[in-house]
């Protein structure tokens, strides 16, 4: 069964604090996606990757292929990120696999 | 920047209705998704759709769920005879390529079946 672990479930930040968010999975994949899921219940698209490493504005993502492992990392985090940060694998032609998402609370 | 839309933002319905949800994908995308969130639980995947007929669809998505692509514009989710359980939160998302494209996500109708 194809599966997506995230790690961890919820995290307190203070705000500045370097924030890390865990994305492990256990099939080879096509690609990886790292989503952001407003506390209003939109769903924006961070980042889809398949190997390496991708950076936008504070966000870096990086993915270990041979681990199966991925991460998100968000610099000088700031209350506006607080937000449900979900991983989701695509193998082949299957739809989208997604995790349970990784609660982030930024407190000022 | 385009974007998906998708109405209403939130229905309210009774059990045994006939609902129907709407999205607008982003006008040059060629392949549509509906997903569902249950409050508290993980996003789904219910259906994928591309040139006009479904291409997979997951064990949800059964006889009381159909997908339309009634003109250039629109994709649609109904749900036939709603049951309490289909409450959640609905998206539709799209992308221009399939497989491991990226998909762009609306966002959301919330259903409510009493």
């Amino acid at each position: 069964k194809n599966e997506v672990e995230q790690s961890p479930q919820n995290l307190t930040a203070q705000e500045g604090e370097f924030i890390t968010i865990n994305c492990s999975y256990s099939v080879g994949i096509s690609a990886l996606h790292w989503l952001q899921q407003h506390p209003g219940g939109g769903i924006v698209s961070l980042f889809m990757l398949s190997s390496g490493k991708k950076k936008h504005g504070r966000l870096i993502a990086t993915i270990n292929i041979q681990e199966k492992h991925s991460s998100l990392h968000i610099t000088a985090s700031h209350p506006r990120d607080s937000a449900v940060y979900i991983c989701a694998f695509i193998t082949g032609n299957t739809p989208l696999v997604f995790g349970k998402g990784t609660r982030l609370s930024v407190i000022a | 920047e385009p974007e998906v839309t998708q109405t209403p933002s939130h229905q309210v319905t009774q059990m045994g209705q006939e609902v129907i949800l709407r999205c607008v994908p982003i006008s040059n995308h060629l392949y549509f998704y509906w997903y569902r969130q249950i409050l508290g639980q993980k996003v789904e995947f219910l259906v994928s759709f591309y040139n006009n007929e479904i291409s997979e669809k997951s064990e949800i998505f059964d006889d009381q769920f159909s997908v339309e692509r009634p003109d250039g514009s629109n994709f649609t989710l109904k749900i036939r005879s709603t049951k309490l359980e289909d409450s959640a939160m609905y998206f539709c998302a799209s992308s221009k390529n399939g497989g491991a494209a990226e998909q762009f996500f609306g966002p959301g109708t919330r259903l409510t079946v009493l």
